[in-house]
């Protein structure tokens, strides 16, 4: 089963831009990924799948700013001209057959 | 347009019962992948629980025998019945839909906006 692992935390200032990293455990450097974003009081929201090529397929309404990359095992979410409201929690996930794996999450905040 | 809406939260005594329902608006839930995911306090998000097309079933380990995954089709809903509840089965969950019609592929794009249960005495 794949392990995917993130960053607990990351800042950076509003209208800036900033990258959050998912890695994929060894022997799935293949895998697709989903970027999610979770706010407090909301449920999760679904941003784009990512797969190993770095094509991308987004969510209804994600506005250009979300931008998805990809190098080996490592799978980016390139989030520019920052807001206050992309303060949130970010979970890749990814998943095999017959079951579905989330990263721990990266907490974003916006000074 | 796509909506998902949970309910049947609530408070239950360890070692209880509880039965949660999502209802569907939108698009057909027998025709995606289904899931369940939950959020402890303080905690990631947690995969529980999926349901294919074709009606296979699939559980993580922390719910595996305890939780039961179905759905009613003339309902648009999907429920989780969750047996011999736990404190650390404290947490939101959620229903969740894939974003393509091909069992396997657990591409969720679609979340509802969760249902509390707390498991305590």
């Amino acid at each position: 089963q794949p392990v995917l692992t993130q960053s607990p935390s990351a800042s950076a200032s509003v209208g800036g831009s900033v990258k959050l990293t998912c890695t994929l455990s060894s022997g799935h450097s293949r895998n697709a990924i989903a970027w999610h974003q979770k706010q407090p009081e909301k449920g999760p929201r679904f941003l784009m799948k990512l797969n190993s090529d770095g094509s991308q397929t987004k969510g209804d309404g994600i506005p250009d700013r979300f931008s998805g990359s990809t190098s080996g095992a490592e799978r980016y979410l390139t989030i520019f001209s920052l807001q206050s409201g992309d303060e949130a929690d970010y979970y890749c996930q990814t998943w095999e057959s017959d079951s579905v794996v989330f990263g721990g999450g990266t907490k974003l905040t916006v000074l | 347009e796509v909506h998902l809406l949970e309910s049947g939260g609530g408070l239950v005594q360890p070692g209880g019962s509880l039965k949660l329902t999502c209802v569907g608006s939108g698009f057909t839930i027998n025709s995606y992948t289904m899931s369940w995911v939950r959020q402890a306090p303080g905690q990631g998000l947690e995969w529980l629980s999926g349901i294919f097309i074709g009606g296979s079933t699939f559980y993580a380990d922390s719910v595996k025998g305890r939780f039961i995954i179905s759905r009613d089709k003339s309902n648009n809903m999907l429920y989780l019945e969750m047996n011999n509840m736990r404190p650390e089965d404290t947490a939101v969950y959620y229903c969740a839909k894939d974003r393509i019609r091909l069992d396997g592929d657990w591409d969720i794009d679609y979340w509802g906006q969760g249902t509390l249960v707390t498991v305590s005495s």
